[in-house]
């Protein structure tokens, strides 16, 4: 069964850090280019970052950029978050999704449950 | 950057009845749309791409249609197991992929 698990979210405190992992299984993942997607709760889905296969070329949405490192490592196959100077706006529920060609396009066809990530003093 | 619009906010059917739900993107995606289904405490799942065909598994009773910028998932005869938020989201213009805010489809 091809399945992502997200981890390492919980209650942080404003101006911390922390890494989300994401674990792939049931597929080949180093043959994927992989996302972060996030949902604040109430708003839709926006996009976070993405990463090549080969764990080049990482980028990023403007609002994350700089304070957010994308990675992976294909002998694990995780995919890695880690998000510094957090702020209360980082509340959100992430997500790791697959991206995937589908009818010539590329599409996000598998998703992750997702780990809230709270951030609180 | 594309806006991609949902609507109904909240859609209220009954079982059995038909669900018609509303997707506008700002500017021509062509027909490279997708439908997402999300459901508390589940992973969001992939219903529709390209904006018409369906996922692996996906029931019959959803179809997509639409290009340009004006986009419909369509679900004949709601089943209990559809009461969820649904999402669309063009794949055409990047950066970034942008997602709509989603339509709730509850139970009337």
């Amino acid at each position: 069964e091809v399945q992502l698990v997200e981890s390492g979210g919980g209650l942080f405190q404003p101006g911390g850090s922390l890494r989300l992992s994401c674990e792939a299984s049931g597929f080949t993942f180093s043959n994927f280019w992989m996302h972060w997607v996030r949902q604040v709760a109430g708003k839709g889905p926006e996009w976070v970052a993405r990463i090549h296969r080969d764990g080049s070329n990482p980028q990023y949405a403007e609002y994350v950029r700089g304070r957010f490192t994308v990675s992976r490592d294909n002998g694990k196959n995780t995919l890695y978050l880690q998000m510094y100077s957090l702020t209360v706006e980082d509340t959100a529920v992430f997500y790791c999704v697959r991206e995937a060609e589908l009818a010539r396009a590329w599409y996000f066809d598998v998703w992750g449950r997702g780990t809230q990530v709270t951030v609180s003093s | 950057e594309v806006v991609v619009t949902q609507f109904p906010a909240t859609l209220a059917v009954s079982p059995g009845e038909r669900a018609t739900l509303s997707c506008r993107a700002s500017q021509d995606v062509g027909s490279r749309l997708a439908w997402y289904q999300r459901k508390p405490g589940q992973a969001p799942r992939l219903l529709i791409y390209n904006a018409y065909t369906r996922a692996t598994g996906i029931p019959d009773r959803f179809s997509g249609s639409g290009s340009g910028t004006e986009f419909t998932l369509t679900i004949n005869s709601v089943q209990s197991e559809d009461f969820a938020v649904y999402y669309c989201q063009q794949f055409d213009i990047w950066p970034p992929w942008a997602f709509g805010h989603g339509t709730k489809v509850e139970v009337k």
